[in-house]
């Protein structure tokens, strides 16, 4: 399993932009990045996943760099609702078991 | 479409007793995983299995624990003779897909069981 490396935590102003560093220098050619988060008291919830290219959906952006080895989320107007665990998983498929890291504990100010 | 289930929610049990915890999956999925979140602590991967098989048990403790996912009904995590330690959320997920293929897995609200 590909060893990751993230900030224990992090603080943003609620509506500021919010950048989530994942390293991955060790990650395999085929594994995915697939980031979840966790809220307070509850299950991990899927955020978004990408091979390659930098990818879009309705909760965040995900920015790959090119030689793979890192990976930023990027939370485009943070609120209360996002202040969680954010954990980042090279996984070749996301239906292996997942290896949960620490994560960065996200806090947003209001 | 309903999400996972877990029950019961919390469930407190004396040492020695036994707890069973349940996971129904998503509909249509049949793919169910058990993770374990010990206090202060990130989550471990426990069990992989399909409907009436374990695929992967590795992250399994070697006695007291066990595991089904029986052709009709949820998915058990069956703890026997439950010590302090086993104190914990146990999560369960689901994915419609299996190895190989890019998909995520869709998590439960957890059971929280207290041993005390």
């Amino acid at each position: 399993d590909a060893k990751t490396t993230q900030p224990n935590s992090m603080e943003s102003n609620e509506e500021e932009p919010v950048h989530l560093p994942c390293n991955h220098s060790t990650i395999s050619g085929t594994d995915y990045i697939h980031w979840y988060r966790q809220l307070p008291s509850q299950g991990p919830e899927y955020v978004i996943h990408g091979l390659t290219s930098n990818v879009n959906n309705r909760m965040a952006s995900l920015a790959i760099a090119e030689d793979r080895k890192s990976s930023t989320l990027i939370l485009h107007r943070a609120t209360l609702r996002d202040a969680a665990v954010y954990y980042c998983i090279p996984d070749p498929s996301g239906n292996t078991p997942l290896v949960f890291g620490k994560g960065t504990r996200l806090s947003v100010i209001a | 479409n309903a999400g996972v289930m877990q029950n019961p929610r919390h469930l407190v049990r004396r040492r020695g007793q036994e707890a069973r915890l349940r996971c129904s999956p998503m509909k249509g999925h049949s793919h169910v995983y058990w993770y374990r979140q010990l206090p202060e602590e990130g989550l471990k991967f426990m069990v992989y299995l399909q409907k009436e098989n374990i695929i992967d048990e590795s992250g399994m403790p070697k006695e007291r624990f066990s595991a089904e996912f029986p052709k009709e009904g949820p998915s058990i995590l069956r703890i026997q003779q439950v010590v302090r330690g086993d104190s914990a959320a146990y999560f369960c997920a689901s994915s419609p897909l299996g190895q190989g293929l890019v998909d995520t897995q869709y998590f439960g609200p957890g059971t929280r069981l207290t041993v005390l």
